[in-house]
């Protein structure tokens, strides 16, 4: 299957800092990409989707100006989480995409685990 | 979307046939049924999909109801390294604001050696 990495895997960073994180789909092309939120013993929540080229979408109640995120490229996606407070640590996963049909599954990434002392 | 609903936890002894069940009784005819799992501090992995019919691959089985209002995961012969929270999700490919995922809340499999 296709691979999806990020960079950090793990960031330890002081509160009210920005954090930047990495998603790339390594051997494929990805229209869209996704990220996700998952705190400890919950499920992936769908923070917002991006489309190479163009503004991300925010899920309902996701704060765009704190979780900035830019698809600059068909291959890269980046989400800053900006001032980050001890609220924000937790699990970011990101997904890809290379199109919109059914043969065109999601891949995901391994994961970022954020500390924020 | 259309939820799904599937049991918090279940167990099964290593070697034995798995059987995960999910309901989605809102399930629309644009729905495809995916199957993720996710093992700990990972990322989630795709097992299969499905629409109407049966479907295998080299990870599982997936049986689908003929309402589709429900399906089912099958793991043939579970192992130790299946122990994982597996996710049924529906995802409507007909919207065109991007297909999203929303996760449930899983199934939490425990295999037993």
């Amino acid at each position: 299957g296709a691979v999806v990495s990020q960079h950090p895997s793990r960031v330890i960073c002081k509160s009210g800092t920005s954090v930047k994180i990495e998603c790339r789909s390594l051997d494929f092309q990805a229209t869209t990409m996704f990220w996700y939120r998952q705190f400890p013993k919950q499920s992936l929540m769908l923070m917002a989707t991006s489309n190479e080229g163009s503004k991300a979408t925010y899920e309902q109640g996701v704060e765009k100006d704190k979780f900035l995120i830019n698809h600059a490229s068909l291959t890269l996606s980046t989400l800053t989480v900006t001032s980050a407070h001890p609220e924000d640590s937790s699990f970011y996963i990101c997904s890809a995409r290379s199109g919109w049909t059914h043969f065109n599954e999601q891949f995901f990434g391994p994961g970022t685990r954020l500390t924020v002392l | 979307d259309a939820k799904t609903t599937q049991p918090n936890s279940m167990e099964s002894n290593e070697e034995e046939p798995v059987h995960l069940p999910c309901n989605h009784s809102t399930i629309s005819g644009t729905d495809y049924i995916h199957w993720y799992r996710q093992l700990p501090s990972q990322g989630p992995e795709y097992v299969i999909h499905g629409l109407t019919s049966n479907v295998n691959n080299r990870m599982a089985s997936l049986a689908i109801a003929e309402d589709r209002k429900s399906s089912t995961l099958i793991l043939h012969r579970a192992t130790l390294r299946d122990a994982a929270v597996y996710y049924c999700i529906l995802r409507d490919i007909t919207r065109n604001t991007g297909n999203q995922f929303y996760f449930g809340t899983g199934t939490s499999l425990t295999v037993i050696p």
